[in-house]
C-alpha cells in the first residue's frame, strides 16, 4: 500500500536561514511525488512536482525537492526561508487515481 | 474563475442532518477527487470520476457518504445522517492529466 511519513510535525526556522522538510514514501512503482503548501483557511497550492527525469526539480517561492530513489525521500528544500513561508507543507504520492498524503509539518518561521 | 470552486465554504450541522457539498472544477478538466481532512491531519483520498463515472469510491467511510457528478462537470458530496465524526474540511480537485488543482475546501462542523 502506498504510504507518506513527514517525520517532522513542526519545524522553527529562523527567517534567511536554509529548510528541508523531509519526506519518505512507499509505492510499489515509480512514483509520482509532490509537495502542497496550505495556509490556514486555504486550499492546497502545488509547489513542485516529480514525475520522472532530473531527481533535482524546482518550484515555485524558490523551492526545490530532490528525489532519492534508494533512500525513497522527496526532501524539500528553499536556501532562504521568508516570513511568509509559514504554513503547512504536505508530501504526497500517487497516481493519476489519487493522491496519498503525509500528516504534514507545520512551519514556523521566527524574525 | 480559472481554479476549483466550492460552496459552501462553511457548513454547521446538527448530528443527524443531511448535508451537501458542492465542486465546481475547473472547465475541461475531466477527472475530479473528493478528500476529507480531519484536524490537524492530511488530506485522505474518498472518491474519484472520470467525467461523470465513479471509478473509485473506496474512501468512502461509511454508506452515509453517496457522491455524485451526472454531467461530468459539478460533483455534489452528500452525507446522510452526520455524525460528530465527519466533522472535517472536505477537498475538490480537478485534474486534467497527473495534476490536481485544489479548491478552497468546505469546513463541515457536526453539533
Amino acid at each position: 500500500a502506498q504510504s507518506v511519513t513527514q517525520p517532522d510535525i513542526h519545524i522553527t526556522v529562523s527567517e534567511g536561514a536554509s529548510l528541508e522538510l523531509r519526506c519518505n514514501y512507499s509505492y510499489g512503482a515509480t512514483p509520482y511525488l509532490f509537495w502542497y503548501v496550505q495556509s490556514p483557511g486555504q486550499g492546497l497550492q502545488l509547489l513542485l512536482k516529480y514525475f520522472s527525469g532530473d531527481t533535482l526539480v524546482q518550484g515555485i517561492k524558490g523551492f526545490e525537492a530532490e528525489f532519492k530513489r534508494s533512500q525513497s525521500s522527496f526532501n524539500l528544500r528553499k536556501p532562504s526561508v521568508h516570513w511568509s513561508d509559514a504554513a503547512e507543507y504536505f508530501c504526497a504520492v500517487g497516481s493519476g487515481n489519487k493522491l496519498v498524503f503525509g500528516a504534514g509539518t507545520i512551519l514556523r518561521v521566527k524574525s | 474563475g480559472a481554479g476549483v470552486s466550492q460552496s459552501p465554504r462553511y457548513k454547521v450541522a446538527k448530528r443527524g442532518q443531511d448535508v451537501a457539498l458542492r465542486c465546481d472544477p475547473i472547465s475541461g478538466h475531466v477527472s475530479l477527487f473528493w478528500y476529507q481532512q480531519a484536524l490537524g491531519q492530511g488530506p485522505e483520498f474518498l472518491t474519484y470520476f472520470q467525467n461523470e463515472a465513479q471509478l473509485d469510491k473506496s474512501g468512502l467511510p461509511s454508506d452515509r457518504f453517496f457522491a455524485e457528478r451526472p454531467e461530468g462537470s459539478v460533483s455534489t458530496l452528500k452525507i446522510q445522517r452526520t455524525q460528530q465524526e465527519d466533522s472535517a474540511v472536505y477537498l475538490c480537485a480537478s485534474s486534467f492529466g497527473n495534476e490536481q488543482f485544489f479548491g478552497p475546501g468546505t469546513r463541515l462542523t457536526v453539533l
